[in-house]
């Protein structure tokens, strides 16, 4: 069964900073791997996606993430945030499998300095 | 373009009481999935359908039952509402058309309190 781990519950950090959120995933295959955000009282929005190719991958919103085989890592980044970025974010790996279902981490919620 | 449209947004019932959550899709999607989102766990799939008629269980799927009676309808039904069955659900969509990695598209949620 696939598995996500976000280690990191709660992350602060000032606007204009960097910021890099932790995702390893556990799947017997080549995953499919999704990163959402979830503003306060919203939905979720999909930042950027991986399923095959080049390992860095671009999203929206400024944000990156890069698939890393060897340690079964999806690490989402941004250079630098914006108060806007306050949020929670989901790491998510796809099954290939019938139904297609997502398995979510437990998400890190971001706070912005000003 | 609506998208992915859950009903109700707020609810609250008391111990016991039953009820139905509707979403929506006007995408032609052939896969829907049912969430609930709990602090520090988040998104765990209840059940799933992957076209009309046809519905399974996900990781959660004690004291919800579901149906797919039309394509773009899915219904997640609680027979005997319970406090641990307060949580946040969302309904989620995607199309298998362009291959597994489409992305799923989440409604806004609804907000459900047992007491």
């Amino acid at each position: 069964a696939q598995s996500v781990t976000q280690p990191d519950i709660h992350i602060t950090v000032s606007e204009g900073a960097s910021l890099e959120l932790r995702c390893n995933y556990s799947y017997g295959a080549t995953p499919y791997l999704f990163w959402y955000v979830q503003s306060p009282g919203q939905g979720l929005q999909l930042l950027l996606k991986y399923f095959s190719g080049d390992t860095l991958v671009q999203g929206i919103k400024g944000f990156e993430a890069e698939f890393k085989r060897s340690q079964s890592s999806f690490n989402l980044r941004k250079p630098s945030v914006h108060w806007s970025d306050a949020a929670e974010y989901f790491c998510a790996v796809g099954a290939r499998a019938a139904g297609n279902k997502l398995t979510f981490g437990g998400g890190t919620r971001v706070l912005v300095k000003p | 373009n609506a998208g992915v449209t859950q009903t109700p947004k707020f609810r609250v019932l008391k111990t016991g009481q039953s009820m139905t959550l509707l979403c929506a899709q006007d995408m032609n999607h052939e896969y829907m999935y049912w969430y609930r989102q709990d602090p520090g766990m988040g998104l765990r799939l209840i059940h799933y359908s992957v076209g009309e008629g046809t519905t399974a269980k996900g990781e959660v799927p004690d004291g919800y039952n579901v149906s797919r009676l039309k394509k773009q309808n899915f219904l997640l039904g609680l027979e005997s509402a319970a406090p641990s069955q307060t949580s946040v659900y969302f309904c989620a969509s995607r199309t298998v058309r362009g291959g597994a990695n489409t992305e799923a598209f989440f409604g806004q949620g609804t907000r459900l309190t047992v007491v």
